[in-house]
């Protein structure tokens, strides 16, 4: 049981160039969850999923798509990466959308653009 | 619109001694409150979390949290801090539809 996995663990993009970030939960969880990290303001909310085939739009949606094909995976797109977009992204899962239950965090993935 | 705030962004504590780290919020309605652990290089791991009944709340390694409605507040303590304590410490209410909203964190250094 891995619980909540990232891949890749660091990146180094340059300007304009794309990529995707992958999430993987073995924990059958129905909701999913991206979150970037920056120094002095805790974790945002990027987008999240509520299931298979479903997203929604987190507080910093802006240059990021999403998309959770299967219950399991959840990957973060950057189209066009920017400097802005230099951040720790955290992936999360929950076993359903109550406000009580537990969020699970990856690892993080360090992602630097210059 | 909900938000938490931690007014210290770094405390550093001997080892031994006791720890009180704070976090305010705001929140319309009856909040759900977390707080997580991350240790460099990690991620995130729940230490306790709050939802109704007594206001102490009991958590892992050691820490507990008091919820006062009056000054909106759960603040994290532990009675004597050990040096695999040092990280940062993240509050965080929960919102709906089980959506985090967290505060900027606090790092906590220990020294010996």
């Amino acid at each position: 049981n891995a619980g909540v996995t990232q891949t890749p663990k660091f990146r180094v993009l340059k300007t304009g160039q794309s990529m995707t970030l992958l999430c993987a939960q073995d924990m059958n969880h129905e909701y999913m969850y991206w979150y970037r990290q920056d120094p002095g303001m805790g974790l945002r909310l990027i987008h999240y999923s509520v299931g298979e085939g479903t997203t929604a739009k987190g507080e910093v949606p802006d240059g990021y798509n999403v998309s959770r094909l299967k219950k399991q995976n959840f990957l973060l797109g950057l189209e066009s990466a920017a400097p802005s977009q230099t951040s720790v992204y955290f992936c999360a899962s929950s076993y359903s959308d109550r406000t009580k239950e537990t969020q699970y965090f990856g690892p993080g993935t360090r992602l630097l653009v210059l | 619109a909900q938000s938490v705030t931690q007014p210290d962004i770094h405390i550093t504590v001997s080892e031994g001694a006791s720890l009180e780290l704070r976090c305010n919020y705001s929140y319309g309605a009856t909040p759900y409150l977390f707080w997580y652990v991350q240790s460099p290089g990690q991620g995130l791991q729940l230490l306790l979390k709050y939802f109704s009944g007594d206001t102490l709340v009991q958590g892992i390694k050691g820490f507990e949290a008091e919820f006062k409605r009056s000054q909106s507040s759960f603040n994290l303590r532990k009675p004597s801090v050990h040096w695999s304590d040092a990280a940062e410490y993240f509050c965080a209410v929960g919102a709906w539809g089980n959506k985090l909203v967290f505060g900027a964190g606090t790092i906590l250094r220990v020294k010996s």
